[in-house]
């Protein structure tokens, strides 16, 4: 199975701070990393798909890079609602896999 | 879109449950769908995936005791859990998927509850 490693495992922002959250691969996944967004008591949001893809109606503060084994989401100038859990996911081979998530909290 | 999971609860170890996700606002027969479980204040975990034309793959935790289904005629995707153990406890969500890849809709997810 193919791991996915998150860090930070937590991150203390204030808003209006630009931030990478990281998450890496145990073996090649080309582009097939995808980020979620999950408030509390709320579903899993998509943000990004294939790396780098943009998704509908998501704000342009978020952005997504790499491929192979390392890729990073990038919030810039983070807003108060968006804090929350952050996953990836890879689709590279079965079975799809989440990293544990980071949590980005308010300083 | 929208995707409403039904059929959850508390139930005893080694009983069964079937989960139930109907699905609106799409054509439900064009899409693979995937179910995902979130154990009480922990990570996502991916469970089953059913193609548009039924082909399955499970997660191996599950293998062998949980069975991913589709009604494409009532626009629902089951999902029945046999031989349920303690940490199948966990929000169950059903998810939409254009191609195997990413989850583009979730639904609100339904608790199932596995204890004595």
């Amino acid at each position: 199975d193919i791991m996915l490693t998150q860090s930070p495992a937590t991150l203390s922002v204030t808003p209006g701070e630009s931030i990478s959250l990281s998450c890496r691969a145990s073996q090649s996944i080309s582009t097939n990393l995808h980020w979620y967004q999950q408030k509390p008591n709320e579903s899993p949001r998509v943000l990004i798909k294939y790396a780098s893809q943009t998704i509908s109606g998501i704000p342009s503060r978020f952005s997504g890079s790499g491929s192979g084994t390392d890729f990073t989401l990038n919030i810039n100038r983070v807003e108060p609602e968006d804090f929350s859990v952050y996953y990836c996911q890879q689709s590279n081979s079965w079975p799809l896999t989440f990293g544990s998530g980071t949590k980005l909290e308010i300083k | 879109v929208q995707l409403v999971e039904s059929g959850g609860g508390l139930v005893q170890p080694g009983k069964s449950l079937k989960l139930s996700c109907s699905a609106s606002g799409f054509t439900f027969s064009s899409y693979g769908m995937h179910w995902i479980r979130q154990a009480p204040g922990k990570g996502l975990d991916w469970v089953a995936y059913i193609s548009s034309s039924s082909g399955t793959v499970y997660a191996d935790a599950v293998k062998g005791r949980f069975t991913i289904s589709r009604d494409n005629a009532k626009n629902t995707l089951y999902l029945q859990l046999n031989s349920l153990k303690s940490e199948d406890t966990a929000i169950y969500y059903c998810a939409r998927t254009i191609t195997t890849g990413y989850f583009d809709y979730w639904g609100q997810g339904v608790m199932v509850t596995v204890s004595s």
